[in-house]
């Protein structure tokens, strides 16, 4: 079975704090994607990458920055964790024609 | 670009009725198509997906879809529902564009089946 998992379930940050996310597949897989979901909004992307040290941004990159050092590693960063970043995050890894996807960190900012 | 449209934000419907669940998207490239679903408190799991050939797909627990080329739609389907389809499903589309697959979401159709 494809393995994706994510370090944390739940997160508790103050407004401020430099956050990691980290994201971790078994399946070496080139495309690795990290997402926030909120309500009436769906699953939006945040950057996502195709191979190691390569990166594009996705639809919301503002305030994030990502890192991926080793193909099975995908680490999203929050530079300086804001109110407006409490949310759910999820991270997929995927080949070619199917994505598998983490249980998600639902982050929140005080 | 590519972009996916969910025409229905909630979709309310009582047991054993048939439902749909409708879904557009476009792209400049061709492209691979998806449903997904998350169960409460619980991450994303696919539930088929269309990549080419006969453009009726059929995927887990009873459920189909049709890849319409000519309406850009990929609208889901299943005959009578139950009370545990009750989830939030979303669609998705991947077109390779630039060398690599980017996969982008619709918003989410939230399913209310009612006893």
């Amino acid at each position: 079975d494809v393995k994706v998992t994510q370090s944390s379930r739940y997160l508790v940050k103050r407004t401020g704090e430099k956050v990691f996310l980290e994201c971790v597949q078994d399946m070496d897989h080139e495309n690795m994607f990290w997402y926030r979901q909120d309500p009436g909004l769906g699953l939006r992307l945040i950057y996502f990458s195709y191979d190691v040290k390569m990166k594009e941004k996705g639809d919301i990159p503002e305030g994030y920055s990502v890192s991926r050092e080793k193909k099975e590693r995908f680490s999203l960063i929050l530079e300086s964790a804001s109110t407006n970043q409490t949310s759910m995050y999820l991270c997929a890894s995927s080949r070619q024609t199917e994505a598998f996807f983490g249980q998600g960190t639902r982050l929140t900012v005080v | 670009a590519q972009s996916v449209t969910q025409l229905d934000s909630q979709v309310p419907v009582f047991e054993e009725a048939p439902v749909e669940l409708r879904c557009n998207y476009s792209s400049s490239v061709s492209v691979y198509l998806f449903w997904y679903v998350q169960y409460p408190n619980q991450g994303l799991q696919l539930l088929l997906k269309y990549l080419s050939g006969s453009t009726l797909v059929k995927g887990i627990n009873g459920f189909e879809a049709e890849f319409n080329k000519s309406q850009t739609s990929f609208h889901l389907r299943k005959p009578s529902v139950h009370i545990s389809d009750t989830a939030e499903y979303f669609c998705a589309v991947s077109g390779n564009a630039g060398g690599y697959n980017k996969l982008i979401f619709g918003a989410g159709t939230r399913l209310a089946v009612h006893p």
